[in-house]
């Protein structure tokens, strides 16, 4: 069973800091990895579609990397502020099938 | 913009019950999908859809069945509620296979 695995599960950071998250998975039939926000009453939100190996993927202060040979992708937050409160989950789509890890809850302390 | 629409953000409903939530979303996608978040587990996938009238089991379907007449709208049926199906249900579609998906804002609901 594909199993994709995320950490820490839970994280408070002060605002300002800087902070990153990892997303491991199985590094055999790697098709594409997704980065999701899913802010407190809201409904998850697609960040970035990653699929070739050393793949950098940026978005205002939040950017991603990609490692298929060894099996994970760090997201980081740089100069973390309140609104980047979020659960930060990974997916990894098959065919028709994604598998979600557990996800890291992120508190940014004001 | 994308939007997906659940029909309900709260719901309690009662043990035996048969209970329906609904799903629509305006961007013709041909796959759409349902989830439950529970504690400590990631999102488990329920059942999907890749066309109309089209279903299939994902890993959790004991319980559960769905219905999709329309491209726009697939619905999920619990036959007959019971208290461990207490869960956040998430609705979610997508334009292709393995495409980033696009989610509701999550039904809430209670079996007591």
């Amino acid at each position: 069973i594909l199993n994709v695995e995320q950490s820490p599960q839970s994280l408070h950071v002060q605002e300002g800091d800087s902070t990153n998250f990892t997303c491991s998975f199985p590094s055999s039939n790697f098709y594409a990895l997704h980065w999701y926000r899913w802010e407190t009453a809201k409904s998850p939100e697609a960040l970035f579609v990653m699929t070739l190996n050393g793949d950098e993927k940026k978005k205002g202060r939040i950017s991603a990397t990609l490692n298929t040979k060894e099996g994970y992708s760090y997201l980081y937050i740089k100069g973390s502020q309140p609104e980047d409160s979020a659960t930060y989950l990974c997916a990894l789509p098959g065919t028709y099938k994604y598998i979600f890890g557990t996800g890291t809850r992120l508190k940014v302390l004001a | 913009d994308v939007k997906v629409t659940q029909s309900s953000r709260y719901l309690v409903k009662r043990t035996g019950e048969k209970v329906f939530l609904e799903c629509v979303q305006d961007m013709d996608h041909e796959n759409m999908f349902w989830y439950r978040q529970d504690p400590g587990l990631g999102l488990r996938l329920i059942y999907f859809s890749y066309d109309v009238k089209m279903k299939e089991k994902g890993d959790i379907p004991e319980g559960y069945s769905v219905s999709r007449e329309k491209k726009e709208r697939f619905s999920l049926i619990l036959e007959s509620a019971s208290t461990n199906q207490t869960s956040m249900y998430l609705c979610a579609s997508s334009l292709v296979v393995g495409g980033p998906q696009h989610f509701g804002d999550g039904t809430r609901l209670s079996i007591l």
